[in-house]
């Protein structure tokens, strides 16, 4: 995609709580959604991804929602746990496992505090 | 299924030597290759794109003289940070579609510091 703006920067929640994570895309061509988990120091982690043509996909205690006329898509995690804490990020593409590019998010660090 | 093996885990190297960084798909063929770039507390921000038997295709801003590419097989993918600088520190990582043609599979990175 062209530009993918991700919200909020930082997140802290408190064990068990939920948490959101926001992106916005600008390329109305974009179809492939997915999230990240990146640990430092290690290879970002899909944790989810969603497909233009599906407006919400739950994974256990991990959801993600998209709505393509708004052009943005939310990750949610419910009952968070302390190992959730690492970075976040949204991306978008043109076609997911193919030779389009993905373009990603500026991260979201989100700490669980016991 | 789908790895991408990418050497070296980390290095260390001096201001104006050159360092070359591999990426391997170890059991599928990886036609395309992107090559990512992260400072610290940022994102990933795209490089180039590499492609088996072409030029590969440079970001705005990024200097194809200094990060020389080369994808010379379906299964092997370079890196090449030359007259490196101190400004070159970063975390380098390499992503390949995956073979399924489902999403994208990444290498554990390089963690490049010039001194």
């Amino acid at each position: 995609g062209e530009n993918v703006e991700q919200h909020p920067s930082t997140l802290s929640v408190q064990e068990g709580d939920s948490a959101v994570i926001k992106c916005t895309y600008s390329d109305s061509a974009s179809n492939y959604f997915p999230w990240y988990k990146q640990e430092l120091g290690k290879r970002p982690q899909l944790i989810i991804d969603i497909r233009s043509n599906v407006g919400e996909k739950k994974d256990q205690r991990i959801a993600v929602t998209l709505n393509k006329t708004a052009k943005h898509f939310s990750l949610h995690i419910t009952e968070t746990q302390p190992e959730d804490s690492a970075v976040y990020f949204c991306a978008d593409s043109k076609g997911g496992g193919s030779n389009y590019k993905l373009t990603f998010g500026k991260g979201t660090l989100l700490t669980v505090n016991p | 299924g789908a790895v991408v093996s990418q050497h070296p885990s980390r290095v260390i190297c001096k201001s104006g030597t050159s360092v070359k960084i591999e990426c391997r798909s170890l059991d599928f063929q990886a036609t395309t290759m992107f090559w990512y770039r992260q400072f610290p507390k940022k994102s990933l921000m795209l490089m180039a794109t590499s492609n088996e038997g072409s030029k590969a295709t440079y970001e705005q801003g990024v200097e194809k003289d200094k990060f020389l590419i080369n994808h010379a097989s379906l299964t092997l993918s370079t890196l090449t940070v030359t007259s490196a600088h101190p400004e070159d520190s970063s975390f380098y990582i390499c992503s390949a579609p995956d073979r399924l043609g489902i999403g994208y599979t990444f290498g554990s990175g390089t963690r490049l510091t010039v001194v």
